[in-house]
């Protein structure tokens, strides 16, 4: 199966500074097929990209996935109080489908 | 709109089955490609299961002699079973579709989670 890296582990910023989260596949993900989660304590995953840069419904124009083959990233232009949150990337082009350990993003 | 909604018991005793069935709506029941997903308190998320349309399905090796998966399409449903708990199996239990399966804009759904505590 293929294991995904995240990092950093936490990242420490403050608000208005810009985010960058990396994701590493130990093998190519077929067809850039990476989505990127949002979660807050006691809630479930929030779907934020698809397909590795395709934004979903309702997220804001400041997320943004880029990235291709083994290097994925996910950035937030700039940090808003409610994007203080830990995030998770998936792949699903290979199956099974494997989640990263998850990067937090907490207030400096 | 594509729903999902796991429901099931939220106390487990040890060594006990757990079982949670996930009633999916607004999807298709003929190409389907649906997913159990586990996170235990205060750690990350891990995948269980895959179930595929043709039948074929993914097990993750650490739990693949324990589990059990039943899909009713009549119902729009599918089911994990889950042998021989522990108090390492308490976790939020989330099921998860992805939708339209087989489109390159496919994209997962996923229900709200039920937490399963395993104790006596």
């Amino acid at each position: 199966e293929i294991v995904l890296t995240q990092s950093p582990g936490t990242l420490s910023l403050s608000p208005g500074e810009r985010a960058a989260l990396s994701c590493r596949a130990s093998q190519s993900v077929s067809r850039n097929y990476l989505t990127w989660y949002q979660q807050k304590p006691g809630q479930a995953p929030r779907l934020l990209i698809y397909g590795a840069s395709s934004r979903a419904t309702g997220i804001p124009d400041r997320f943004s996935g880029s990235g291709s083959g083994t290097d994925f990233t996910l950035t937030i232009s700039r940090l808003e109080p409610e994007d203080f949150a830990v995030y998770y990337c998936q792949q699903y082009g290979s199956s099974p489908g494997t989640f990263g350990q998850g990067t937090k993003v907490e207030i400096k | 709109q594509v729903q999902l909604q796991e429901s099931g018991p939220g106390l487990v005793r040890p060594s006990a089955t757990l079982s949670l069935t996930c009633t999916v709506s607004g999807g298709s029941i003929s190409t389907f490609y649906w997913s159990w997903i586990r996170q235990p308190p205060g750690k990350g998320l891990e995948w269980i299961a895959y179930v595929y349309y043709s039948g074929t399905t993914d097990y993750n090796p650490s739990l693949r002699s324990r589990i059990t998966t039943v899909v009713d399409t009549s119902k729009s449903q599918f089911s994990l079973k889950l042998s021989s708990v522990t108090a390492a199996d308490t976790a939020v239990y989330y099921c998860a579709s992805l939708e339209p399966y087989g489109d390159p804009t496919m994209r997962w759904y996923w229900g709200p989670g039920i937490l399963v505590t395993v104790s006596s």
